[in-house]
């Protein structure tokens, strides 16, 4: 089965940097590539996904880039605010009829 | 605004009750989940149904057992709860294309 690891499990940063989140995955037949937030007491939400045929996707100040060779994609927040702060979930999927394998989370702190 | 809802948000029970978690979804999903959510462990795939009567283990299903008898409905069972499945429960669906989940906002189970 697929195994998925995320990279830093903490990361603490100040209002305005960026923050990259790292996410390796073992099973080369994935195509689908999420990433989930998580606030403190909420759901997690779909915030980006990209699809194996782009090697990059943004959407305002988060991005998901995608290395297929490497098995392995990341988040990208930029101007990183205090809201960001939460844990972050990968979930690489092949979408042949199993369920999402999540990684173990980041959790981001943003001070201001 | 598209829902899954978890019936109970914090729920109590006793060792060797028998537990019922209930989630139900509005959005015509054919696929849905549930993963139980501990500090340090992420997310973990209990079981998942991909349609009516239909169900598959995921991870860690010792101890648990789910009913799916419509589509919109599936339940996840604790036959004799024990102290160690005290945790967070956390319902998901998504529609057979694959694609993001949408999540329940959990039920925090203790089990004392």
């Amino acid at each position: 089965g697929e195994n998925v690891e995320q990279h830093p499990s903490t990361l603490s940063v100040q209002e305005g940097d960026s923050a990259v989140i790292k996410c390796t995955y073992s099973d080369s037949a994935s195509n689908y590539f999420p990433w989930y937030k998580q606030e403190l007491g909420k759901r997690p939400q779909l915030i980006i996904d990209i699809r194996s045929n782009v090697g990059e996707k943004k959407d305002q100040r988060i991005a998901v880039t995608l290395n297929k060779t490497a098995k392995h994609f990341s988040l990208h927040i930029t101007e990183t605010q205090p809201e960001d702060s939460a844990v972050y979930f990968c979930a690489p999927d092949d979408q042949a009829g199993t369920a999402l394998i999540f990684g173990k989370g980041t959790t981001l702190s943003v001070s201001s | 605004d598209v829902k899954v809802t978890q019936s109970s948000r914090y729920l109590v029970k006793r060792t060797g009750e028998k537990v019922f978690l209930e989630c139900v979804q509005d959005m015509d999903h054919e696929n849905m989940f549930w993963y139980r959510q501990d500090p340090g462990l992420g997310l973990r795939l209990i079981y998942f149904s991909y349609d009516v009567k239909m169900k598959e283990k995921g991870d860690i299903p010792e101890g648990y057992s789910v009913s799916r008898e419509k589509k919109e409905r599936f339940s996840l069972i604790l036959e004799s709860a024990s102290t160690n499945q005290t945790s967070m429960y956390l319902c998901a669906s998504t529609s057979q294309g694959g694609g993001g989940y949408t999540f329940g906002s959990g039920t925090r189970l203790t089990v004392v």
